[in-house]
Protein backbone atom coordinates (compact mmCIF):
# COMPACT_ATOMS: atom_id res chain seq x y z
CA UNK A 1 0.00 0.00 0.00
CA UNK A 2 1.74 3.41 -1.11
CA UNK A 3 -0.31 5.32 0.76
CA UNK A 4 0.08 9.23 -0.29
CA UNK A 5 2.24 10.07 -3.43
CA UNK A 6 3.93 13.01 -3.86
CA UNK A 7 5.67 14.09 -7.10
CA UNK A 8 8.13 15.71 -8.18
CA UNK A 9 10.28 15.65 -4.30
CA UNK A 10 12.83 18.35 -5.29
CA UNK A 11 11.87 20.99 -7.82
CA UNK A 12 13.53 24.33 -8.99
CA UNK A 13 11.33 26.84 -10.84
CA UNK A 14 12.20 30.18 -12.15
CA UNK A 15 10.29 33.16 -11.67
CA UNK A 16 7.06 33.08 -14.09
CA UNK A 17 7.40 29.67 -14.68
CA UNK A 18 4.39 27.16 -14.27
CA UNK A 19 4.27 23.63 -13.04
CA UNK A 20 1.83 21.23 -11.49
CA UNK A 21 2.38 19.40 -7.82
CA UNK A 22 1.07 15.29 -8.09
CA UNK A 23 -0.67 13.86 -5.38
CA UNK A 24 -1.78 10.30 -5.62
CA UNK A 25 -3.43 8.08 -2.92
CA UNK A 26 -4.68 4.73 -3.00
CA UNK A 27 -6.57 4.31 -0.11
CA UNK A 28 -9.95 5.41 -1.42
CA UNK A 29 -9.96 8.59 0.46
CA UNK A 30 -12.71 11.16 0.27
CA UNK A 31 -10.85 13.14 1.37
CA UNK A 32 -7.36 15.28 -0.39
CA UNK A 33 -5.65 18.76 0.76
CA UNK A 34 -2.28 20.67 0.12
CA UNK A 35 -0.54 22.29 2.41
CA UNK A 36 2.47 24.49 2.74
CA UNK A 37 5.05 24.29 5.11
CA UNK A 38 7.10 27.54 5.96
CA UNK A 39 9.57 28.10 8.86
CA UNK A 40 8.33 29.23 12.00
CA UNK A 41 4.59 28.88 10.34
CA UNK A 42 3.82 25.50 10.42
CA UNK A 43 1.11 24.36 8.15
CA UNK A 44 -1.07 26.17 6.30
CA UNK A 45 -4.16 24.93 4.26
CA UNK A 46 -4.20 25.92 0.18
CA UNK A 47 -6.88 23.99 -1.14
CA UNK A 48 -9.01 20.62 -0.37
CA UNK A 49 -11.41 18.53 -1.69
CA UNK A 50 -14.28 15.99 -0.54
CA UNK A 51 -14.43 13.83 -3.52
CA UNK A 52 -14.18 13.80 -7.52
CA UNK A 53 -15.08 17.06 -9.19
CA UNK A 54 -15.75 19.46 -5.27
CA UNK A 55 -12.81 21.93 -4.53
CA UNK A 56 -12.80 24.29 -2.41
CA UNK A 57 -9.89 27.45 -0.87
CA UNK A 58 -8.37 26.92 2.21
CA UNK A 59 -6.10 29.87 4.23
CA UNK A 60 -3.55 30.83 1.32
CA UNK A 61 -5.05 29.57 -2.17
CA UNK A 62 -3.62 32.60 -4.41
CA UNK A 63 -1.48 31.47 -6.67
CA UNK A 64 -2.97 28.06 -6.63
CA UNK A 65 -5.24 25.82 -9.16
CA UNK A 66 -6.08 22.43 -7.85
CA UNK A 67 -8.78 20.12 -10.19
CA UNK A 68 -9.82 16.93 -9.14
CA UNK A 69 -11.14 14.72 -11.81
CA UNK A 70 -10.68 11.40 -9.75
CA UNK A 71 -10.73 9.83 -6.44
CA UNK A 72 -7.33 8.98 -6.61
CA UNK A 73 -5.40 12.46 -7.91
CA UNK A 74 -5.42 15.91 -6.64
CA UNK A 75 -2.74 17.99 -8.67
CA UNK A 76 -1.84 21.39 -7.19
CA UNK A 77 -0.85 24.41 -10.02
CA UNK A 78 1.14 26.85 -10.13
CA UNK A 79 0.09 29.23 -12.60
CA UNK A 80 3.04 31.75 -12.71
CA UNK A 81 5.82 30.61 -9.55
CA UNK A 82 7.11 33.38 -7.33
CA UNK A 83 9.68 33.75 -4.79
CA UNK A 84 7.02 33.65 -2.23
CA UNK A 85 5.55 30.58 -3.06
CA UNK A 86 9.16 28.67 -2.02
CA UNK A 87 7.92 26.04 0.34
CA UNK A 88 7.50 22.57 1.41
CA UNK A 89 4.37 21.09 0.14
CA UNK A 90 2.16 18.16 1.76
CA UNK A 91 -0.74 16.98 0.25
CA UNK A 92 -3.13 15.09 2.95
CA UNK A 93 -5.86 13.03 2.77
CA UNK A 94 -8.69 10.68 4.99
CA UNK A 95 -11.16 8.28 4.23
CA UNK A 96 -14.24 10.66 5.17
CA UNK A 97 -14.20 14.51 7.04
CA UNK A 98 -15.04 14.22 10.51
CA UNK A 99 -14.10 15.16 14.34
CA UNK A 100 -12.15 12.50 15.18
CA UNK A 101 -11.49 11.14 11.54
CA UNK A 102 -6.95 11.38 10.84
CA UNK A 103 -5.67 13.25 7.64
CA UNK A 104 -2.47 11.18 6.31
CA UNK A 105 0.03 12.66 4.95
CA UNK A 106 2.42 12.49 1.88
CA UNK A 107 6.43 13.10 2.06
CA UNK A 108 6.71 16.47 0.62
CA UNK A 109 7.67 18.35 -2.58
CA UNK A 110 10.74 20.63 -1.90
CA UNK A 111 9.76 23.87 -4.39
CA UNK A 112 12.53 26.51 -4.67
CA UNK A 113 11.53 29.47 -7.33
CA UNK A 114 14.66 31.62 -8.41
CA UNK B 1 -11.60 30.85 14.76
CA UNK B 2 -9.25 28.44 15.78
CA UNK B 3 -5.67 28.28 15.84
CA UNK B 4 -3.11 26.60 18.21
CA UNK B 5 0.17 27.99 19.50
CA UNK B 6 2.87 26.18 20.45
CA UNK B 7 5.24 28.48 22.66
CA UNK B 8 8.68 27.07 22.62
CA UNK B 9 10.67 26.58 19.39
CA UNK B 10 13.16 23.85 20.75
CA UNK B 11 12.83 21.82 23.89
CA UNK B 12 16.34 20.26 25.20
CA UNK B 13 16.01 17.31 27.41
CA UNK B 14 18.14 14.40 28.02
CA UNK B 15 17.64 10.60 27.66
CA UNK B 16 16.08 8.62 29.77
CA UNK B 17 14.48 12.10 31.20
CA UNK B 18 10.79 12.80 30.86
CA UNK B 19 10.00 14.94 28.04
CA UNK B 20 6.55 17.91 27.77
CA UNK B 21 5.88 19.74 24.60
CA UNK B 22 3.48 22.41 24.70
CA UNK B 23 0.54 23.41 23.29
CA UNK B 24 -2.16 26.03 23.83
CA UNK B 25 -5.24 26.18 21.61
CA UNK B 26 -8.30 28.68 20.91
CA UNK B 27 -11.73 27.29 19.42
CA UNK B 28 -15.25 28.19 19.12
CA UNK B 29 -16.54 25.34 19.96
CA UNK B 30 -15.45 21.57 20.90
CA UNK B 31 -12.15 21.22 20.29
CA UNK B 32 -10.83 18.23 17.98
CA UNK B 33 -7.04 18.29 18.84
CA UNK B 34 -3.79 16.03 16.93
CA UNK B 35 -0.12 15.90 17.40
CA UNK B 36 1.95 15.09 14.44
CA UNK B 37 5.59 14.35 14.50
CA UNK B 38 8.08 15.29 11.53
CA UNK B 39 11.37 13.36 10.77
CA UNK B 40 13.70 15.47 8.74
CA UNK B 41 12.63 15.79 5.02
CA UNK B 42 9.66 13.28 5.85
CA UNK B 43 6.03 14.31 6.02
CA UNK B 44 4.18 14.50 9.27
CA UNK B 45 3.11 11.21 10.69
CA UNK B 46 0.20 10.94 13.12
CA UNK B 47 1.01 10.33 17.47
CA UNK B 48 -2.42 10.98 19.00
CA UNK B 49 -5.65 13.28 18.70
CA UNK B 50 -8.12 14.21 21.63
CA UNK B 51 -11.79 13.91 20.20
CA UNK B 52 -13.64 13.57 23.13
CA UNK B 53 -13.56 11.24 26.80
CA UNK B 54 -10.63 10.79 29.24
CA UNK B 55 -8.13 13.59 28.94
CA UNK B 56 -5.19 11.09 29.43
CA UNK B 57 -4.59 10.27 25.66
CA UNK B 58 -2.28 7.49 24.82
CA UNK B 59 -0.69 7.65 21.24
CA UNK B 60 1.95 5.76 19.26
CA UNK B 61 5.54 5.20 20.45
CA UNK B 62 4.76 5.67 24.30
CA UNK B 63 3.64 9.32 23.72
CA UNK B 64 0.49 10.88 25.59
CA UNK B 65 -1.20 14.08 25.14
CA UNK B 66 -3.07 15.15 28.19
CA UNK B 67 -6.19 17.64 27.52
CA UNK B 68 -6.83 20.39 30.25
CA UNK B 69 -10.13 22.59 29.48
CA UNK B 70 -10.01 24.62 32.03
CA UNK B 71 -6.01 25.89 30.90
CA UNK B 72 -6.83 25.29 26.98
CA UNK B 73 -3.88 22.71 26.94
CA UNK B 74 -3.02 20.06 25.19
CA UNK B 75 0.86 19.17 26.10
CA UNK B 76 2.23 16.45 24.83
CA UNK B 77 4.01 13.89 26.63
CA UNK B 78 6.28 11.17 27.64
CA UNK B 79 7.93 9.43 30.38
CA UNK B 80 11.42 8.52 29.24
CA UNK B 81 12.64 10.35 26.01
CA UNK B 82 14.76 8.54 23.49
CA UNK B 83 17.21 9.87 20.84
CA UNK B 84 15.44 8.58 18.39
CA UNK B 85 12.87 11.01 19.49
CA UNK B 86 14.39 13.88 18.06
CA UNK B 87 12.25 15.70 15.90
CA UNK B 88 10.17 18.77 15.16
CA UNK B 89 6.49 17.78 16.42
CA UNK B 90 3.21 19.66 15.34
CA UNK B 91 0.07 20.38 17.26
CA UNK B 92 -3.01 20.53 15.52
CA UNK B 93 -6.73 21.88 15.60
CA UNK B 94 -9.92 20.73 13.55
CA UNK B 95 -11.97 23.44 12.72
CA UNK B 96 -15.04 22.78 14.53
CA UNK B 97 -17.25 24.78 11.78
CA UNK B 98 -15.74 23.31 8.75
CA UNK B 99 -13.92 19.62 9.72
CA UNK B 100 -11.94 19.98 6.29
CA UNK B 101 -9.72 22.63 7.77
CA UNK B 102 -6.36 21.52 10.37
CA UNK B 103 -4.99 24.76 11.55
CA UNK B 104 -1.46 23.75 12.52
CA UNK B 105 1.20 25.58 15.47
CA UNK B 106 4.77 26.42 14.20
CA UNK B 107 5.97 23.50 15.58
CA UNK B 108 8.31 22.82 18.23
CA UNK B 109 11.96 21.18 17.56
CA UNK B 110 12.81 18.39 20.20
CA UNK B 111 16.24 17.56 20.77
CA UNK B 112 17.02 14.51 22.98
CA UNK B 113 20.56 14.13 24.07
CA UNK B 114 22.64 10.73 25.11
Amino acid sequence: NAGVTQTPKFQVLKTGQSMTLQCAQDMNHEYMSWYRQDPGMGLRLIHYSVGAGITDQGEVPNGYNVSRSTTEDFPLRLLSAAPSQTSVYFCASSYEVGPGNTIYFGEGSWLTVV
Amino acid sequence: AQSVAQPEDQVNVAEGNPLTVKCTYSVSGNPYLFWYVQYPNRGLQFLLKYITGDNLVKGSYGFEAEFNKSQTSFHLKKPSALVSDSALYFCAVRDADNFNKFYFGSGTKLNVKP
